[in-house]
């Protein structure tokens, strides 16, 4: 199986501000990656998939770079419907596994 | 707009067999080119993905759960289910159901996604 870690596992930030979280995959999986945002009681909704490509409905303060095995999402000017935790999942093989998460925390 | 809701039952013993059902609305599920799936969660941990099943009936499993699980369709009522044997507490988790997508680039995404349901396994 492929194993993304995520780092950091935790992050506190302030309105306003930006923040950037990584992830790595244990192998090259090309741009095979997504991003999602879970909040508290509710389903992961789907940010950024094929590692920069941003789903429809989501704002553009949202943004994904990477490929191979190195990949950042970046969230400007946090607002506090931002503070959530965040998951990457790589697609490029079965099982498609995820990130452990990064919990944003105020 | 798709929505997705998962039903069965919340509290099982051990060596019971998980039965879920998730149902479809806002779209077919034996249209275009998605992938009908379950995803579990543990309390406070991560996402694993257990498994799906094309419009087309083919599956996928994960192989860690591969000997236990089956995941069909039920295209007349627009659901489709998921079984997991021989259940144990570690299979306590909340279990989603989601639609994944393939789309004209080979990109593959869940895109929508059921409100999660709460399986406990406690004797």
């Amino acid at each position: 199986d492929i194993q993304m870690t995520q780092s950091p596992s935790s992050l506190s930030a302030s309105v306003g501000d930006r923040v950037t979280i990584t992830c790595r995959a244990s192998q090259n999986i090309g741009n095979y990656l997504n991003w999602y945002q879970q909040k508290p009681g509710r389903a992961p909704n789907l940010l950024i998939y094929a590692a920069s490509s941003l789903q429809s409905g989501v704002p553009s303060k949202f943004s994904g770079r990477g490929s191979g095995t190195d990949f950042n999402l970046t969230i400007n000017s946090l607002q506090p419907e931002d503070f959530a935790a965040y998951f990457c999942q790589q697609t490029y093989s079965s099982p498609y596994t995820f990130g452990q998460g990064t919990n944003l925390e105020i | 707009q798709v929505q997705l809701q998962e039903s069965g039952p919340g509290l099982l013993k051990p060596s019971q067999t998980l039965s879920l059902t998730c149902t479809v609305s806002g779209g077919s599920i034996s249209s275009g080119r998605h992938y009908w799936s379950w995803i579990r969660q543990p309390a406070g941990k991560g996402l694993e993905w257990i498994g799906h099943i094309y419009s087309s009936g083919t599956t996928n499993y994960n192989p860690s759960l591969k000997s236990r699980v089956t995941v069909s369709l039920d295209t007349s009522k627009n659901q489709f289910s998921l079984k997991l044997s021989s259940v144990t507490a570690a299979d306590t988790a909340v279990y989603y159901c989601a639609r994944g997508t393939r789309n004209d680039y080979g990109d593959t995404f869940w895109d929508y996604w059921g409100q999660g349901t709460l399986v406990t396994v406690s004797s």
